[in-house]
């Protein structure tokens, strides 16, 4: 089975550049997830999707972050313009349904800003 | 306020040696806890999980154990190899939901 798959899996910016980060799911798993996890700390949740609507996105900095689902199925997670504290891995998960289920990762980008 | 604790932040060990590391919480209504490994450079992969009713669970030299009325859970690693090198973290589920919280991690090194 294949896993989650993200690219790239580095990215090196400058500060107010703007960057863009791809996720596919595992095949057939309806909610998906973008986290950030900054150097020494656990993953905090950006946004969860389910199917293609927005569960929660209470924690993105919508001023500067956006994600977006279109099909149900890949997703694409943007920062414009960002910001040195924003340097972190970002990564995406996604569950089969909706039911506190296991947690299946990518392997993340690893973004700096510059 | 819903949150995890781990302990120790990081922890260095011989190879070949047992430790355990440990993982505090106050999300409620529980519905189930999961560990964690990551691997330097990769995504979290889950080791166990834990749900209310259940005390002890092991995979491989993994054993992870739960005190529902303390809220408290342990991860013990038996027999310690380089491989283990990764950090561990804890992440709760109350049963309201898809929503997991997540602890800061422990960093565990193995030395030869």
């Amino acid at each position: 089975e294949a896993g989650v798959a993200q690219s790239p899996r580095y990215k090196i910016i400058e500060k107010r550049q703007s960057v863009a980060f791809w996720c596919n799911p595992i095949s057939g798993h309806a909610t998906l997830y973008w986290y950030q996890q900054i150097l020494g700390q656990g993953p905090k949740l950006l946004i969860q999707f389910q199917n293609n609507g927005v569960v929660d996105d209470s924690q993105l900095p919508k001023d500067r972050f956006s994600a977006e689902r279109l099909k149900g199925v890949d997703s694409t997670l943007k920062i414009q313009p960002a910001k040195l504290e924003d340097s972190a891995v970002y990564l995406c998960a996604s569950t089969p349904g909706p039911y506190n289920e296991k947690l299946f990762f990518g392997s993340g980008t690893q973004l700096s800003v510059l | 306020k819903n949150q995890v604790e781990q302990s120790p932040q990081s922890l260095i060990i011989l190879e070949g040696k047992n430790c355990t590391l440990q993982c505090n919480y106050t999300v409620s209504p529980f519905s189930n806890l999961r560990w964690y490994k990551q691997d330097t450079g990769r995504g979290p992969v889950s080791l166990t999980i834990m749900t209310f009713s259940e005390n002890t669970k092991s995979n491989g030299r993994y054993t992870a154990t739960l005190d529902a009325d303390t809220k408290q859970s342990s991860l013990h690693i038996t027999a310690s190899q380089l491989s283990d090198s990764a950090s561990y973290i804890c992440v709760v589920s109350p049963n309201t939901g898809n929503q997991f919280y997540f602890g800061t991690g422990t960093s565990l090194t193995v030395i030869p």
